[in-house]
């Protein structure tokens, strides 16, 4: 069975412009989540998707991210326009229905803005 | 959420049992423990998740004293392959969509 995957697995980009990561989950699970962990931080939650539906957008640092998941299946974050302190590690998760604490994690895709 | 406090830093030699003790004093009646392992250069992977007293999988065990003010992570014999950073997570079972919430971990290296 495929785990969670990430694309790309690394981007460098300028301040200014525009990423999308993508996040495709394991097969059948409704929860997917992003997190991210900025240089020399802990790892922090920005949101959790049930399905297609925000369920807890509580951690997303302001309104120049995005995330989609249209039709439930995979899952996009965009940062536009990105700033130097975007830069970090994002990692994506799922998890089966009423199993949230046992998350399945991608590699994460590092983001360096510059 | 309680807060966690473990070890920044363990070191073991290799065929050791290594035990890594994390602090929770202000946990919750619904509270549980969750510990996440990771390896460089990839993201978290739940190892074992614990209400109180022993829990143990093919990974490791999980021992919480009747007070649950603390628990320890134990991992058998221990090889080069676990090397590692070790989080241990306090919060409610998850099922009801409570983000996890990662602290700065143990960071965790067996030698030869």
């Amino acid at each position: 069975e495929a785990g969670v995957t990430q694309f790309p697995s690394h981007s460098v980009i300028e301040k200014g412009q525009t990423v999308t990561l993508r996040c495709d989950p394991i097969s059948g699970h409704d929860n997917l989540y992003w997190y991210r962990r900025v240089m020399g931080k802990e790892i922090k939650f920005l949101l959790h998707f049930v399905k297609e539906s925000k369920q807890d957008e509580s951690g997303m640092p302001n309104n120049r991210f995005l995330a989609e998941r249209t039709g439930g299946t995979y899952s996009t974050l965009k940062v536009q326009p990105a700033e130097l302190e975007d830069s970090g590690v994002y990692f994506c998760a799922s998890s089966q229905s009423g199993l949230s604490y046992e998350q399945y994690f991608g590699p994460g895709t590092r983001l360096t803005v510059t | 959420l309680a807060k966690t406090t473990q070890p920044i830093s363990m070191d073991s030699y290799e065929g050791q049992e290594v035990n890594i003790t994390c602090s929770h004093n202000n946990i919750a009646t619904n509270d549980y423990i969750t510990w996440y392992q990771q390896f460089p250069s990839q993201g978290p992977r739940f190892i074992i998740q614990g209400y109180k007293t022993k829990v143990t999988n093919e990974v490791a065990s999980l021992f919480i004293p009747a007070d649950r003010k603390s628990s320890t992570l134990s991992l058998p014999r221990v090889s080069l392959s676990d090397t590692a950073v070790y989080y241990c997570l306090v919060g409610a079972d998850y099922s009801g969509n409570t983000p996890l919430v990662f602290g700065k971990g143990t960071r965790l290296s067996v030698i030869a």
